[in-house]
């Protein structure tokens, strides 16, 4: 199972509201890596952070790598109707994919 | 450039039957990765190959295996199904070992 803390499990925001949510661990991780589910498809991969105390944008989305490498946060700013999904974090230990994935965030935007 | 590719999509089995899944990686990525999707037990990692080696292994039972070919394709087979190997199985790809790769859209195995 999980070896990653998710939360929150869902969120229901408004269109053009700011989203947060986030990933803790027991364990250290030397990448962390963010992906968005949509129905039916695979993940797709968001953001990947290499380093503690990366901070890492991608358009309206951004991510930090925590200082003690036990954590993670991904930002959405500005939600729009297509941002939903489910988010799911990972972290990578070693230099393979032996990834570990929180059980992920599901977001609902309201138009 | 085309994206991962997955046969079947879907697939419904018994239990006791074997199974194989197909991936079919990017052009140019020599290492894929299977993974096991369950509303359970949420993503969890089953294998990866890079060269044709199996490089690393999830925490899966012996009945689960896989194989690549010298194309890079790579092939998952489930013996002796069970209710519970019902799930979405996704592959990755990505240009080298390690590599967080390129995900295709899943095969989703239904047992019975």
């Amino acid at each position: 199972g999980q070896q990653l803390n998710q939360s929150p499990q869902s969120m229901f925001i408004q269109e053009g509201e700011d989203v947060s949510m986030n990933c803790t661990s027991s364990s250290i991780f030397n990448t962390w890596l963010w992906y968005k589910q949509d129905p039916g498809e695979g993940p797709v991969l968001l953001i990947a952070l290499y380093k503690a105390g990366e901070l890492t944008s991608n358009g309206r989305l951004t991510a930090q790598f925590g200082i003690t490498r036990k954590d993670s946060f991904l930002n959405i700013s500005a939600s729009i109707p297509s941002d939903v999904g489910i988010y799911f974090c990972a972290g990578q230990l070693n230099n393979n994919n032996d990834m570990r994935f929180g059980a992920g965030t599901r977001l609902t935007v309201k138009p | 450039k085309a994206g991962v590719t997955q046969t079947p999509r879907y697939l419904i089995k018994t239990r006791g039957q074997q199974v194989t899944l197909s991936c079919s990686p990017i052009s140019g990525h020599r290492s894929v990765s299977w993974y096991q999707q369950t509303p359970g037990q949420g993503l969890q990692f089953l294998f990866e190959y890079f060269s044709e080696t199996q490089r690393n292994k999830g925490n899966f039972p012996g009945r689960f295996s896989g194989r690549q070919f010298s194309n890079s394709r790579s092939e998952m087979n489930v013996s002796t199904l069970e209710l519970g190997d019902s799930a979405l199985y996704l592959c990755a790809s990505s240009p080298s070992f390690g590599d967080s790769g390129d995900f295709g859209p899943g095969t989703r195995l239904t047992v019975l």
